[in-house]
């Protein structure tokens, strides 16, 4: 079945600067790649996705490439802010309803 | 609208007992899911409906699992003689009509703590 990876497991970037995590997937199948943003005690809130005819999706700040031929996917946040600080979870499906979720980024925004 | 629902919040019960933990989905979303959350995990799926059948029951880890969706809405997630191990936040969520690339929307979830 899917193996989603993800690294770093935390991040901790300076206020402005931008942050990236990277997810890579087993299963060529996958076809869908959402982004979800937990911040503590709520919630998984999905912030962009992508599908696998796109190559690069953006969204003010956030940003999501994917590389299907390395079976890769990268979450991009530039200008970061504190209220960016969260746990971000990457995710990979079929088509089917199994989505399979990477095991997360702690990211820490610090001002 | 209303978001995904889910109760109790938090479940604290002892070994062996029973449980039940409810999920409302959005009005009008036919798919509804199940994850489970260990703390420092992302969500692992456990089942899915399309209405009112289990579609894909293939990540509940045993028998002592079972969840039902009687009417097409609301579902319960049922766990038998619980473990310690079984400690973790139960997440719902639903899309509008489960296709693999619909989006899911997340309920808070429902801590269970099992003494």
């Amino acid at each position: 079945g899917e193996n989603v990876e993800q690294h770093p497991s935390t991040l901790s970037v300076q206020e402005g600067d931008s942050a990236v995590i990277k997810c890579t997937y087993s299963d060529s199948a996958s076809n869908y790649f959402p982004w979800y943003k937990q911040e503590l005690g709520k919630r998984p809130q999905l912030i962009i996705d992508i599908r696998s005819n796109v190559g690069e999706k953006k969204d003010q700040r956030i940003a999501v490439t994917l590389n299907k031929t390395a079976k890769h996917f990268s979450l991009h946040i530039t200008e970061t802010q504190p209220e960016d600080s969260a746990v971000y979870f990457c995710a990979a499906s079929t088509g089917g309803q199994n989505f399979v979720f990477g095991p997360g980024t702690r990211l820490s925004v610090l001002p | 609208g209303a978001g995904v629902s889910q109760t109790p919040s938090n479940k604290v019960t002892e070994k062996g007992k029973y449980v039940e933990l409810r999920c409302d989905p959005i009005s009008g979303h036919t798919a509804l899911y199940w994850y489970r959350q260990s703390l420092g995990q992302g969500p692992e799926f456990l089942i899915y409906f399309q209405g009112t059948g289990a579609a894909d029951d293939s990540g509940l880890p045993n028998d002592r699992f079972f969840a039902v969706r009687p009417e097409g809405s609301v579902s319960t997630l049922k766990i038998q003689r619980t473990e310690r191990g079984d400690s973790a936040v139960y997440l719902c969520a639903s899309s509008y009509q489960g296709q693999g690339t619909d989006t899911q929307y997340f309920g808070p979830g429902t801590r269970l703590t099992v003494l």
